[in-house]
Order: C-alpha cells, then structure tokens, then sequence
C-alpha cells in the first residue's frame, strides 16, 4: 500500500498570505497524485490532479508540482473562502489512499 | 448538471447490514467508474470500493473486503454499496464518486449518507 503522508497538519494563515502544502508518497508515485479541498460539512473538491494539472472551474490562484515521492500543493493568495483541509491522494496502485490532511486556519 | 445522491444509510446494530445506493444524473453513467469514499467522524477520507464503468471490475479496501460488495445498474443509473457484518469502525458518512474521464480521481461527489453501527 502506498502511504501518504502530509505537512503540516495545520497551517495559520491570513487572507492575503501565501500557503504550501506538502504531500510525501511512499513509495513512489510518479505524477498520479490528486488534491481535494474539504469544506466543514460539505463533500470533497478535486482541485489538481496529476501533480500539477488544475480541475475544471478551479481558480489559478491554486497549483501543483512535484513528482515521484514529494509533491506541494501552493494558494498563492488566500481567499476567505480557501480556508478548509485539504488531502493528497494517489491512483498509481490499489488501494487508492489519501493523506491524512492538511488543516488551513485562520491566523 | 452532473449530479450523485446517496441514500441507505441510517443506524444498525453491530453486525447488521445496510445497502447504500448512489443515483446519478447529468452524464452517461455507463462510460464512468464510481469509487465509494467513507469518512469516520472528525477522521479524514478512506477509500472504500471503486467499480469501472461496465460493472465487470470492482476494487475493495481491505477494512471491508469480504463484507461489502459493489455493484451497478446501468439501466437505473445506480451504483449499490452492500455493507454487512457491520461494526463500530464503519460508522462515517459514505460519499459516492464519479471517477474521471482519465485516471482513478475523483471529480464529482454526492454530500453523502451517514451509516451508524451502534447497539
């Protein structure tokens, strides 16, 4: 099983301010990894897919890199409505896995 | 506009079983697989089942594998979530997914059905 694994699990922030989210697979995932964004009390968003390829209707203030075992997701200026978690998941094997979340507060 | 909605869900003793089902609209739902994602109280998201699109292959986490089945009608434009023997651990809200067009992702989520095991 592929494991995830995410940092930090809670990132304070301003509006305004830039956010980095990190994602480490183990073992290596080449460039199948996804982000979602989690609202309280709402389903998942598909924000990026493949690393670094932005879903439709997703703002260009998001995007992704990385490749193999280390991949960031970057908001390169929050927006009020930004704050919520977020999860790395890949589809390189079965089982699909998530990570375990990243928590973006506000400061 | 593309839309999934689950229903089934509800409280059940240790042991029980549930079927949760997931109607979808707005796409042809034959083309797409469907991946059942569940999430634990305060937890984060476990993948759970994904079955393709003509139904001929399914996947399952190993936390429910041999308890829960998956299936589809294509004819219904529904996906089924069979959960038996069930157990404290699988109390969470279940989400069904659309998958992608190219890839195990998924695009598309229903606001879920919560499954309670509780005696």
């Amino acid at each position: 099983e592929i494991v995830l694994t995410q940092s930090p699990a809670t990132l304070s922030l301003s509006p305004g301010e830039r956010a980095t989210l990190s994602c480490r697979a183990s073992p290596s995932v080449s460039s199948y990894l996804a982000w979602y964004q989690q609202k309280p009390g709402q389903a998942p968003r598909l924000l990026i897919y493949d690393a670094s390829n932005r879903a439709t209707g997703i703002p260009a203030r998001f995007s992704g890199s990385g490749s193999g075992t280390d991949f960031t997701l970057t908001i390169s200026s929050l927006e009020p409505e930004d704050f919520a978690v977020y999860y790395c998941q890949q589809r390189t094997h079965w089982p699909l896995t998530f990570g375990p979340g990243t928590k973006v507060d506000i400061k | 506009e593309v839309q999934l909605v689950e229903s089934g869900g509800g409280l059940v003793q240790p042991g029980g079983s549930l079927r949760l089902s997931c109607a979808v609209s707005g796409f042809t739902f034959s083309d797409y697989a469907i991946t059942w994602v569940r999430q634990a109280p305060g937890k984060g998201l476990e993948w759970v089942s994904t079955i393709s699109g003509s139904g001929g292959t399914t996947y399952f986490a190993d936390s429910v594998k041999g308890r829960f089945t998956i299936s589809r009608d294509n004819s219904k434009n529904t996906v089924y979530l069979q959960t038996n023997i069930l157990r404290a651990e699988d109390t969470a809200i279940y989400y069904c997914a659309k998958g992608t067009s190219y890839a195990n992702y998924m695009d598309v989520w229903g606001k879920g059905t919560t499954v309670t095991v509780s005696s």
